[in-house]
């Protein structure tokens, strides 16, 4: 079945490093990418997607560009903020429906 | 306008007892989802309705977990005779229309503790 894998955490960048997070996928098809933010104390929220092959999804300066030959859509920023320490959360969407996750990345950034 | 919001936002009951927990999607979203975060792990997809029908209820662990919703909006889901394992955070969430590319909104969750 369709899945999802994303490198384990805790991550921890100091203010203004750069930030990379993995994230593969398998699944059949032309599925729907996508990442998940999780702030402290906070709901689950959409942080960007893409949704076919070469697609760069972006937003709050981080970017994702969805790579279907490495069935990958690593996460990236060039410089974080302390604001940022979050659960971030990978998915996909094939054929409508469910989402399926990754386990999740907690990054914590220190000032 | 309003988000998903969900009740109650703290559950704790003892082994044995029956739960229900309620979810209000936002308002026209024809898509509602149930997902299950345990301790440490990601999240599960336990059950999905387009309008008030659940076409996908393959996630759901054993035939103590029901849902249903009504009306197309507020959805249930109950879990009888709970179990230790049962314990989790239960996310809510809703899309406009069941598309792979929607987005969907989650609720704040309800967590449940089963003793």
């Amino acid at each position: 079945g369709d899945s999802v894998t994303q490198m384990e955490g805790p991550v921890t960048l100091s203010e203004e490093a750069f930030l990379t997070i993995n994230c593969t996928y398998t699944a059949t098809g032309y599925p729907s990418l996508f990442w998940y933010v999780q702030y402290p104390g906070e709901g689950l929220q959409l942080l960007l997607k893409a949704t076919k092959a070469d697609d760069k999804g972006s937003n709050k300066g981080f970017e994702a560009t969805y790579r279907k030959e490495t069935t990958s859509f690593h996460l990236e920023k060039g410089s974080v903020q302390v604001s940022d320490s979050a659960v971030y959360f990978c998915a996909l969407n094939n054929q409508g429906g469910k989402l399926i996750f990754g386990q999740g990345t907690e990054l914590s950034v220190k000032p | 306008g309003a988000g998903v919001s969900q009740s109650p936002s703290n559950k704790v009951t003892e082994k044995g007892k029956d739960v229900e927990l309620r979810c209000d999607p936002i308002s026209g979203h024809t898509a509602l989802y149930w997902y299950r975060q345990r301790l440490g792990q990601g999240l599960e997809f336990l059950i999905y309705f387009q309008g008030n029908s659940a076409p996908d209820k393959s996630g759901l662990p054993s035939d103590r977990f029901s849902a249903e919703r009504t009306g197309e909006s507020v959805s249930t889901l109950t879990i009888q005779r709970t179990q230790q394992e049962d314990s989790a955070v239960y996310l809510c969430a809703s899309s406009r229309e069941r598309l792979q590319e929607a987005e969907q909104f989650f609720g704040p969750g309800t967590r449940l503790t089963v003793l």
